[in-house]
């Protein structure tokens, strides 16, 4: 039931970009995405609903295609802050309850 | 955004004590709030689901009697960990929603070592 997020880990350098991708065997209602530091708690980027949409927040966007039971997060020349472990959480009912994927681990480098 | 809060951040035991863990929403009423565990580099584990008034909803493999959970206000949650052990040492994290199914905003954590 866990959602399965590819990569497991990317290096960049400052200025390029990554896709994330996270998908579920199960039917979605909704995929939230969530940045952790180290020893910090996670952080929310963005949350896209069913329906299919697409989501964008500065440089960091997102696109949920509910039809194959997938979410992408796109970063575009990062930043060294965007360094940390990304989490997609996916919701199938009406709980709210999140179940989230193994985290993809990015690291920024100068 | 929504802010959460945690208390305490981190905290060490002894084997076989209790240990409580408040979890609050500063500037929003909570309709459900969630505990997960995450163990060092891996995922969150979500533990259980609060809504105040009404007993918790806890994953499969998690025991109910062992993670007490108890929703008392809106804005209030506790989990206690009884008769800690060494295995129960993890970073416990609340999250809290304002609207259902909506974002989901995370506390800081608390760090757990039983010795």
């Amino acid at each position: 039931q866990q959602p399965v997020q590819s990569p497991q880990a990317v290096i960049l350098r400052e200025g390029e970009d990554a896709v994330i991708n996270c998908s579920s065997s199960k039917a979605l209602y909704s995929v939230h995405w969530y940045r952790q530091k180290h020893g910090e708690a996670p952080v929310f980027l963005m949350i896209l609903l069913k329906g299919g949409e697409q989501k964008g927040h500065e440089k960091i966007s997102a696109s949920f295609n509910e039809k194959k039971q997938q979410s992408s997060l796109y970063l575009t020349a990062s930043q060294l802050s965007y360094s940390g472990t990304y989490f997609c959480g996916t919701s199938s009912g009406n709980t709210g309850k999140l179940i989230f994927g193994q985290g993809t681990t990015l690291q920024v480098k100068p | 955004g929504a802010v959460v809060s945690q208390h305490p951040s981190r905290v060490i035991c002894k084997s076989g004590t209790s240990v409580k863990i408040e979890c609050r929403s500063l500037d929003f009423q909570a309709t459900t709030m969630f505990w997960y565990r995450q163990f060092p580099k891996q995922s969150l584990m979500l533990m259980a689901t609060s809504n105040e008034g009404s007993k918790a909803t806890y994953e499969q493999g998690v025991e109910k009697d062992k993670f007490l959970i108890n929703h008392a206000s809106l804005t209030l949650s506790t989990l206690t960990v009884t008769s800690a052990h060494p295995e129960d040492s993890s970073f416990y994290i609340c999250s809290a929603d304002s609207v259902p199914q909506e974002t989901q905003y995370f506390g800081p954590g608390t760090r757990l070592l039983v010795l």
